[in-house]
């Protein structure tokens, strides 16, 4: 399978710990994005990544919140001090620059729960 | 603020018939518009798209069409399959990176 894939799929902790996410976009991509869902809603833009280049961050990504891509392949992201409020589905995405219309595609995503 | 509305949270159609997804937005520097959808547990499977250079865009069984001075966009389904059932998304962009989501329309076709 060629597609984004995200490790783990799903994440239990206790409130306070921290937890880190990976995601391996789809191999020639060189968009990678961060999105947060939540239960009725649609997907929130948290931040995303030209090559290795963090370029840009939603205001929902609080100080809490960290994301790295660091040789400009997979990405992680960390929350420290994690709360009961984080509980979402956290969604990686990858995109092509440059082939016209930039369509995302979309890992399975990594359901974290703080309990 | 929620820039991009889908203001039916279900919609439910027989099989072989037509759904209508409906979508409205707010921004007018939306220039490129998308539709996903979604089954349980799978994270958004991308569907079509469309610029705001086009009005309608046509894929198989899905066309999506466009109203920019409306701020209005809709996906059509035809025939509607059992298959189809799941969240539909819509989603719109104006800087060629984040997209912004609407709430989703959850598709029921019954046989």
């Amino acid at each position: 399978d060629t597609g984004v894939s995200q490790d783990p799929r799903h994440k239990i902790t206790k409130r306070g710990q921290n937890v880190t996410f990976r995601c391996d976009p789809i191999s020639e991509h060189n968009r990678l994005y961060w999105y947060r869902q939540t239960l009725g809603q649609g997907p929130e833009f948290l931040t995303y990544f030209q090559n290795e280049a963090q370029l840009e961050k939603s205001r929902l990504l609080s100080d809490r919140f960290s994301a790295e891509r660091p040789k400009g392949s997979f990405s992680t992201l960390e929350i420290q001090r994690t709360e009961q409020g984080d509980s979402a589905m956290y969604l990686c995405a990858s995109s092509l620059l440059g082939t016209g219309l930039d369509e995302q595609f979309f890992g399975p995503g990594t359901r974290l729960t703080v309990l | 603020d929620q820039q991009v509305k889908q203001n039916s949270p279900s919609l439910s159609v027989q099989e072989g018939r037509i759904s209508i997804l409906n979508c409205d937005y707010t921004n007018s520097m939306f220039d490129y518009f998308l539709w996903y959808k979604k089954y349980p547990a799978e994270g958004p499977t991308f569907l079509i798209s469309i610029s705001s250079i086009k009005d309608k865009n046509e894929d198989g069984r899905f066309t999506v069409f466009l109203n920019k001075s409306a701020k209005h966009l809709s996906l059509h389904i035809v025939p509607s399959q059992p298959g189809d059932s799941a969240v539909y998304f819509c989603a719109a962009s104006d800087a060629g990176y984040a997209l912004n989501f609407g709430k989703g329309t959850s598709l029921l076709v019954t046989p």
